[in-house]
């Protein structure tokens, strides 16, 4: 299976800046996803990032405020826009085939907003 | 929506097979089942998945219920290293997503 690499692997940010979250597959794969982890909580979808086209966000979540990008097959990026506190999470990425065998996460991006 | 329903949190002791259920009395022919696990501070790792067959790989097996209404994940002979929240999930074949509910919080004692 693929394995993902994230970075940075946690930050601590000034409220109202931007930070970008890298996730490198070391193969190519269909599909690629952008998660959220907030403290004690599940994991919540942020949107499916599309090779070559605008990701697919959920309910709840903008372009404005993540803008994702995925180049390739093997590369993708989520932005974290305009940050405050309640952005303090886990964010990961995950990557795969079409999910029958399994989709491959990153370790995550620990952020704190201060 | 969530799809599916399990304990929030169960015990087991090491060496003993640890059966984890899971209801999902409203999945579609076209869904499977999945099951990833959550050690503390990783990211989630990928189990088994099946359709309506019962499934078997070296980390655990999957028993579906023929109604497909429930499953049971079951870790043969548990150990500490298996301690983490498992999560099952109901996924479609034509949309690949995956929806996390809280899961299972299982903790395997000496």
């Amino acid at each position: 299976s693929a394995v993902i690499s994230q970075k940075p692997s946690r930050d601590i940010c000034q409220r109202g800046t931007s930070l970008t979250i890298q996730c490198q597959v070391d193969s190519q794969v269909t599909m690629m996803f952008w998660y959220r982890q907030q403290p004690g909580q599940s994991l919540t979808l942020i949107a499916t990032a599309n090779q070559g086209s605008e990701a697919t966000y959920e309910s709840g979540f903008v372009i404005d405020k993540f803008p994702i990008s995925r180049p390739n097959l093997t590369f993708s990026t989520l932005t974290v826009s305009n940050m405050s506190p309640e952005d303090s999470s886990i964010y990961l990425c995950s990557g795969g085939g079409t999910g029958l065998h399994g989709y491959t996460f990153g370790s995550g991006t620990r952020l704190t907003v201060v | 929506d969530a799809k599916t329903t399990q304990p929030p949190s169960m015990d087991c002791a090491e060496g003993r097979a640890a059966n984890l259920p899971c209801n999902h009395s409203t999945i579609s022919g076209n869904e499977y089942v999945y099951w990833y696990r959550q050690i503390h501070s990783q990211g989630p790792q990928y189990i088994i998945h099946g359709l309506k067959n019962n499934e078997t790989n070296e980390m655990a097996s999957l028993i579906i219920t023929e109604d497909r209404k429930s499953s049971t994940l079951i870790l043969p002979h548990a150990t500490l290293r298996d301690t983490a929240v498992y999560y099952c999930i109901v996924s479609g074949s034509n949309d690949y997503k995956l929806s996390f509910g809280a899961g299972t919080t299982v903790t395997v004692r000496a």
